[in-house]
């Protein structure tokens, strides 16, 4: 059973500090993607990453897919209260295209 | 370029009950996948329509249906509602069933069950 682990769970911080999400597998991976949602919204899509060792930025986070493709990270750069959400990290594999979720990362960003 | 819709936004219904969810793809999408997710949990995958035929399924009782029409869209159908069963439901639309296909979300059903 492919399973994705992330960690922290909860992170609360004061804006202008720097943090970095993990997602972790025991499973490798075809791709992995990064989403954000908002409380009672659907996830929206931050990048998707599919080859060991990519590193993709957008502003300022920066996501990274291991080289082996079982882990990836999100950091983000002096974070802003805007960033407050729920970040999710999803496994995608095997035939039919179903994507396997992490528990998320809860993350407030205190002004 | 429409996105995913789902509809309604918000049910309520009672156990033993039977629901009906909506989804329109994105345009040019003809894969449409469900999830379940639970509060505080990340999504749980049900299943996936790739040109109106199932295409992989979680690990969901066959209480759990679905469908997929010729324009895309799709309907997840549950009977026998089970308390358990109140959650955000989510479909989501891809270009292809692809293992590597990116995957848009719909802002989802919230079913509450009583």
């Amino acid at each position: 059973t492919q399973l994705l682990e992330q960690s922290p769970q909860f992170l609360s911080i004061q804006e202008g500090e720097n943090l970095t999400v993990y997602c972790n597998s025991s499973s490798v991976f075809s791709s992995l993607q990064w989403y954000r949602q908002e409380p009672g919204e659907g996830p929206v899509l931050l990048v998707t990453v599919v080859t060991g060792g990519e590193v993709k930025k957008l502003k300022r986070l920066t996501f990274q897919f291991g080289d082996a493709r079982k882990d990836s990270s999100l950091h983000i750069t002096a974070a802003q209260p805007g960033d407050t959400g729920l970040y999710l990290c999803a496994g995608g594999g095997g035939n039919t295209g179903k994507l396997i979720f992490g528990q998320g990362t809860t993350l407030q960003v205190k002004p | 370029e429409t996105g995913v819709t789902q509809s309604p936004t918000h049910l309520i219904k009672t156990r033993g009950q039977q629901v009906t969810l909506r989804c329109s793809s994105q345009s040019g999408h003809n894969t449409v996948s469900w999830y379940q997710q639970a509060l505080g949990q990340g999504p749980q995958f049900i299943f996936q329509y790739y040109r109106e035929e199932e295409n992989g399924r979680g690990n969901f009782p066959p209480r759990f249906s679905g469908l997929q029409f010729p324009n895309y869209s799709s309907e997840l159908n549950v009977n026998a509602l089970e308390l358990d069963d109140s959650a955000l439901y989510l479909c989501a639309s891809s270009s292809t069933a692809g293992a590597a296909e990116t995957q848009y979300f719909g802002p989802g059903t919230r079913l509450l069950v009583l």
